[in-house]
């Protein structure tokens, strides 16, 4: 199986900061990652697929890159509305694989 | 409009068998290419892929559940239904389904989600 690491696991920042969170896989999924936003007690949501493609309806400050192993989400100015945990996933191969999740909380 | 919906016991005993049903619409599982899955989450714990079927039958179980899980789909209710045997505590989760799709031999990520539905193992 592919393992999936995420970094950091808890986040904290403040409305407008650029946050960047990283996800790593134990060996080469190409381009096939995908990060999810999940709030509590809600079910997760598609943010970006094929590591940097953004999902329809997903505002522009959203952005993924990274290829291989390793691969980043950036908020490029966090908004109220985007504290939340978020997982990222390979569909590389099977069995698909999330990351553990990183929790961005109001600082 | 696509949407999902999970159905199921809220509380199962230890060592019963679990059923969910997955009831979509918005999509036919006889569409090729056309894929729906599972995926489980432990009270504040991360995401679990279990399973996953295709519109031709393709089924994939995740290799540490594969002994005790089974998807199967109903075209004609289009309802994806997964079972669950010898239910442990541990299996207490949140289950989605999720749809998803494939094109030749290109996987996809689950781009639209159910609500999920709660499932306590407990005595």
């Amino acid at each position: 199986d592919i393992q999936m690491t995420q970094s950091p696991s808890t986040l904290s920042a403040s409305v407008g900061d650029r946050v960047t969170i990283t996800c790593r896989a134990s060996q080469s999924i190409s381009s096939w990652l995908a990060w999810y936003q999940q709030k509590p007690g809600k079910a997760p949501k598609l943010l970006i697929y094929k590591a940097s493609s953004l999902e329809s309806g997903v505002p522009s400050r959203f952005s993924g890159s990274g290829s291989g192993t390793e691969f980043t989400l950036t908020i490029s100015s966090l908004q109220p509305d985007d504290f939340a945990t978020y997982y990222c996933q390979q569909y590389n191969s099977y069995p698909f694989t999330f990351g553990p999740g990183t929790k961005v909380d109001i600082k | 409009q696509i949407t999902l919906k999970e159905s199921g016991p809220t509380l199962v005993k230890p060592t019963q068998t679990l059923t969910l049903t997955c009831t979509f619409s918005g999509f036919s599982l006889s569409t090729s290419g056309v894929g729906v899955g599972w995926i489980r989450q432990p009270p504040g714990k991360a995401l679990e892929w279990l399973a996953l079927i295709y519109w031709d039958d393709d089924k994939r179980y995740s290799p540490s559940l594969k002994s005790r899980l089974t998807i199967t789909k109903d075209t004609s209710k289009n309802q994806v239904v997964l079972t669950m045997t010898n239910m442990d505590p541990v299996d207490t989760a949140t289950y989605y389904c999720a749809h998803t799709l494939i094109v030749v031999v290109t996987l996809d990520a689950f781009d639209i989600w159910g609500q999920g539905t709660m499932v306590t193992v407990s005595s």
